[in-house]
Parts: structure tokens; sequence; C-alpha cells
């Protein structure tokens, strides 16, 4: 049973435009929504996360959308860079219901390549 | 501040034998969880720990266990390794605050099992 879903494995963007990657999850005990990015053989890096009080959070190139109705985020990259190039992962987190704060459920990830 | 450090990075065992893998969070950070990547079941949930006591467990077998130190230093311990235990284990910490609950990553632990 998986709680959070990234149905596209890969994503290609030409530089300079915008990458948009999608995340569905199941679990309504879910309130706490994070991206990372990761490469090969090392950890994820945190980008930017949303509570589900909110429906946008910013934070310079990056956005997470959260539609509580249809359980979907996304992250929207503007402008995209070349070093963007990496696997996001979304994950999700609650407290309650079985879920945890300490506890993250992640989806499959998606493959970002900008290409110059 | 100084991030979330793992030891060793690299580790290569054989069937039957047991490893421990050591976590030390970023300064002020009291909740570590431990996470285990592999290329077929992408990243997945082993346990968190909070002021030395186990919080949350996922699906794992009792092979994996863990504990945390009064310094919030986290070990895990896998006994009697089996060939799918091969797996990159990251290890995570975070305040978990009311309205920070981000969780922060380490390198990780490359361990193959032969």
């Amino acid at each position: 049973d998986q709680q959070v879903k990234q149905n596209s494995p890969s994503l290609s963007v030409q530089e300079g435009r915008i990458s948009i990657l999608n995340c569905d999850y199941t679990n309504s005990m879910f309130d706490y929504f994070l991206w990372y990015k990761k490469y090969p053989a090392e950890g994820p890096t945190f980008l930017i996360s949303i509570s589900s009080i909110k429906d946008k959070n910013e934070d310079g190139r990056f956005t997470v959308f959260l539609n509580k109705s249809a359980k979907h985020l996304s992250l929207h990259i503007v402008p995209s860079q070349p070093g963007d190039s990496a696997v996001y992962f979304c994950a999700a987190s609650g407290n309650a219901g079985g879920t945890s704060y300490g506890k993250l459920t992640f989806g499959q990830g998606t493959i970002l390549t900008v290409h110059p | 501040k100084a991030g979330v450090t793992q030891t060793p990075r690299y580790l290569i065992k054989t069937r039957g034998q047991q490893v421990t893998l050591s976590c030390s969070p970023i300064s002020g950070h009291r909740s570590v969880s431990w996470y285990q990547q592999t290329p077929g079941q992408g990243l997945q949930f082993l346990f968190e720990y909070f002021s030395e006591t186990q919080r949350n467990k996922g699906n794992f077998p009792g092979r994996f266990s863990g504990r945390q130190f009064s310094n919030s230093r986290s070990e895990m311990n896998v006994s009697t390794l089996e060939l799918g235990d091969s797996a990159l284990y990251l290890c995570a910490s975070s305040l978990i605050q009311q309205s920070r609950n981000e969780q922060f990553f380490g390198p990780g632990t490359r361990l193959t099992v032969l």
C-alpha cells in the first residue's frame, strides 16, 4: 500500500523554464509535507515544506502547492537550472492515526534533468 | 552548525555477520530517525528515537534494532545479515516542534553484504 506516490519517474526540462513535480497521497492523517533533492550515494537534502494549514509556500526559486481536497502537492522550480538535475522525493508525515512527525513516508522519486 | 554525521560511510560484511552503524544528530536535535534505501523499495522508515526511547518502528524484522544515548547520538544494529540487507542506510535528525518538522539527513552508510 503506497501512501505517497510520484507517478512520473522522470522529467526533462530546458534551462530557464519551469519544472513541475507532482505527488499524490492517500492517507488523510498526513498534515506535513516535504520535498527533498537527492544525488546518488548521498543523503536527501531538504528543500521546502508545507503544513496542511497552508496551500502554498515559497522559498526562492522553489514553491510548493498543496491541494488538500485532491490530496495532491506539487513542487515548482522557476527558473530551472542544470544544477537542479537530481532525484526529487516528496515525503509526508502527521501526528495522528498511526502517523508520526518522526516517520516520513516517501514517494518513489522523480528524476529531473535540466538541459542547458 | 555541523550537519548530521554518519560512520562509517562504507561497510562490507558477509552473510550471517552483524553490523553497527552510528549517527550523530545536529546539535540540539533530539529526534533521530533511520531509513533504508534500496533500488527496489525506495526509502523506507526503520525506526525513530526521541529522548532515548523508541517512539516509532517501521515494518522491518527484529534483526534490525537501534538505540539512542543521552547525548542524542544513535546507533542501529543489524544482526544475522542477509544479502537483501545491502542498502544505503540513512539517519535523519529533527527538532520535532509544532511548526518545524523537517528532518535533516546525513550522508548515509553504504552497506554491502556478500
